[in-house]
């Protein structure tokens, strides 16, 4: 029983497309994250919800769009792609704010031709 | 900023071999230290984590020690397994909203 799950692992698309993440996680907690892994393996937060607030929103396009209908899930929907976006991403959760313990998907491949 | 480093990996090293993977760190204050692993096709799990000076974190026959002198963090482990081939983060908690730091990751194989 996967606790934190993301879906799809691979997501293969054209420029100017628009395209869903989904994050699900089955442990209880109130906070949820999206990272951004590069080509170069280096973790980047993008986003930080707490029961459903945002409370973490780093300099990120505003293409990308994280959206919390409960605590339980974080989606993340990214319009008109780039090149540029090309790159791992990660849900994670915690029980806590305070980035004590995370919890990671297995990540989404994301390659945008 | 803060930052984290760590060596470039792969490190490629033989079963029952002697493991130490270098994480060297720079912050204000006294952050936390994490180690983090993933192994192949899964997210990354804690490993161990140390929240002060001194402090040793352990975890599935993994060391490391907070050492503030050094500013490092460096990952050991006595004799390796096959089952550790992964690639291992270290991370630091700080900067602004005490979000966590992280290094590049290293890539370890063990041969059997």
């Amino acid at each position: 029983d996967t606790a934190v799950s993301q879906t799809p692992k691979y997501l293969v698309t054209q420029m100017g497309n628009d395209k869903s993440i989904k994050c699900e996680q089955n442990l209880g907690h109130d906070t949820m994250y999206w990272y951004k892994q590069d080509s170069k393996k280096f973790l980047k937060i993008m986003f930080s919800y707490n029961n459903k607030e945002l409370i973490i929103n780093e300099t990120v396009p505003n293409r990308f769009s994280p959206k919390s209908p409960d605590k339980a899930h974080l989606n993340l929907h990214i319009n008109s792609l780039e090149l540029g976006d090309s790159a791992v991403y990660f849900c994670a959760s915690s029980s806590g704010q305070g980035f004590e313990k995370l919890f990671f998907g297995s990540g989404t491949q994301l390659s945008v031709l | 900023g803060d930052s984290v480093t760590q060596m470039e990996g792969p490190v490629t090293l033989s079963e029952e071999a002697f493991l130490t993977i270098n994480c060297t760190y720079t912050a204000t204050g006294y952050p936390s230290l994490f180690w983090y692993v993933q192994y192949p096709g899964e997210g990354l799990q804690l490993l161990l984590k140390a929240t002060k000076a001194d402090d040793k974190g352990s975890n599935k026959g993994f060391e490391a020690t907070y050492r503030k002198e050094t500013t490092s963090f460096h990952l050991e482990k006595g004799s390796v397994q096959v089952s550790d081939s992964a690639v291992y983060f270290c991370a630091l908690r700080g900067g602004s909203n005490y979000q966590l730091i992280w290094g590049a990751g290293t890539k370890l194989i063990i041969k059997p």
